[in-house]
């Protein structure tokens, strides 16, 4: 089975500043998609990023980026310029082509300080 | 307005009781989605309906019971609840399709007494 793993449940950054979430995941699958969505408090999951898995560049959104490491099985979040909305829950989620489920790390908790 | 609907938003209910989580979509999709979200935990995956067919049951009890009438509208069935199903139900939809994006409600945050 597919699983994904945030290492980080906590993670801080000043306002303006840069910060990077880390995601993991195990699959031996070789077509998937991977998100990264954004929880804030009031509680709606919204898509941040999406990268395919046979894409080799590495998806960009605004101030949103991503690291995709294939062979690493590593999939992070840059986010620059960050600002006091960003506070959130970060979710990474892995999706297997063809299939309907969609499979989430535990989140890592992002608070950005003035 | 975020396209995905679900009422009520609170729900506060006793082990006996029954009650229903309703979920409404206006984006047109035809892939919907119950995910549960309990405090430290992942978001689990219950159930998926495609094209109002019934396509994932994650093992979840009996006592979670879904209903789909049509391709907007998606309802949770709940009864004889236990404490420990006290979490956020996150209803999505997405058009079905190959690594399409899902589209997810506020939750309802449902305490069971």
């Amino acid at each position: 089975a597919q699983t994904v793993t945030q290492s980080q449940p906590e993670m801080s950054v000043q306002e303006a500043e840069t910060v990077t979430l880390s995601c993991t995941y195990d699959t031996s699958e070789s077509d998937y998609y991977l998100f990264w969505y954004k929880q804030p408090p009031s509680r709606q999951m919204i898509l941040v990023i999406r990268q395919e898995a046979y894409k080799q560049q590495n998806a960009t959104e605004n101030r949103f980026s991503v690291n995709f490491q294939k062979a690493a099985k590593s999939f992070s979040l840059k986010i620059s310029d960050s600002q006091l909305g960003d506070a959130a829950m970060y979710f990474c989620a892995y999706k297997q082509g063809g299939s309907e489920k969609l499979v989430f790390g535990k989140g890592t908790k992002l608070t950005v300080n003035p | 307005e975020t396209g995905v609907t679900q009422t009520p938003r609170h729900l506060v209910m006793g082990m006996t009781n029954k009650k229903s989580l309703k979920c409404e979509q206006h984006l047109g999709h035809n892939a919907m989605y119950w995910y549960k979200q309990s405090a430290k935990k992942p978001l689990e995956l219950m159930f998926v309906y495609s094209l109002e067919e019934r396509v994932e049951n994650n093992s979840v009890p009996s006592r979670f019971s879904p209903e789909c009438p049509n391709s907007s509208h998606l309802f949770l069935h709940l009864h004889t609840l236990q404490p420990e199903d006290s979490a956020l139900y996150l209803c999505a939809s997405s058009q079905e399709g190959r690594g399409e994006k899902l589209f997810f409600g506020s939750g309802t945050q449902l305490s069971v007494l």
